[in-house]
């Protein structure tokens, strides 16, 4: 099946500092979401990009739809602690029917005040 | 508050009990979702419903039985599970399934999860 690689798998930075984190994947998607999780919580939809070199913020988090559609990038600027929690990417595939979306491993996130 | 809650948050059984896992959403969506989350992996698909419909079953063992009487509801029943079925169980929830022609495609919301431990 579809695997997703999600790198880096943890980051401990200081407050203040910027973030990157990024999806590969040997197959090519139509969708590139980004979640977040919580302790003790769900993912949360942070960003969707449905056009390969898209390119969409909100807020500090920027996320990039790879040119080639195999990867995607999502960056967090001016980190702060409550940006602690575990990054999810997931892909959806052309040609994969359906509701299957394929998530990566995730990258935990560790802000120090 | 992402309109998905489910129940309980956390259980603990024996390999010999039988219980169920309890999904709502209040976002009026027709698709609904099982994954299952182990740590260091993947969230896993599990199974899809769609108005009520099971459209896919993620080759799941059979002592997960799921249930979905309307489209507001999901259910997961339990029986005889292992303790490499410990995990934490999440429903998702939206309103339609991918490549059903809307574009862009439907967000999954997510619920909180269940915290399963099987001894």
């Amino acid at each position: 099946g579809q695997q997703l690689n999600q790198n880096p798998q943890s980051m401990f930075i200081q407050e203040g500092e910027d973030v990157s984190m990024n999806c590969t994947s040997s197959s090519i998607f139509n969708t590139w979401l980004w979640y977040k999780q919580d302790p003790g919580e769900g993912p949360v939809l942070l960003i969707a990009l449905y056009k390969a070199g898209e390119l969409t913020s909100n807020g500090r988090l920027t996320a990039q739809f790879g040119i080639t559609r195999k990867d995607s990038f999502l960056n967090i600027s001016a980190s702060i602690p409550s940006d602690v929690g575990i990054y999810f990417c997931a892909g959806q595939a052309e040609e994969t029917s359906g509701s299957r979306l394929t998530f990566g491993e995730g990258t935990q996130l560790t802000v120090n005040p | 508050e992402t309109g998905v809650t489910q129940t309980p948050r956390h259980l603990v059984m024996g390999m010999t009990n039988k219980k169920s896992l309890k999904c709502e959403q209040h976002l009026g969506h027709n698709a609904m979702y099982w994954y299952k989350q182990s740590a260091k992996k993947p969230l896993e698909l599990m199974f899809v419903y769609n108005f009520k419909e099971q459209t896919e079953n993620n080759s799941v063992p059979s002592r997960f039985s799921p249930e979905c009487p309307n489209s507001s509801h999901l259910f997961l029943h339990l029986h005889t599970l292992q303790p490499e079925d410990s995990a934490l169980y999440l429903c998702a929830s939206s309103q339609e399934l991918p490549g059903q022609g809307a574009w862009p495609p439907d967000t999954q919301y997510f619920g909180p999860g269940t915290r399963l431990t099987v001894l």
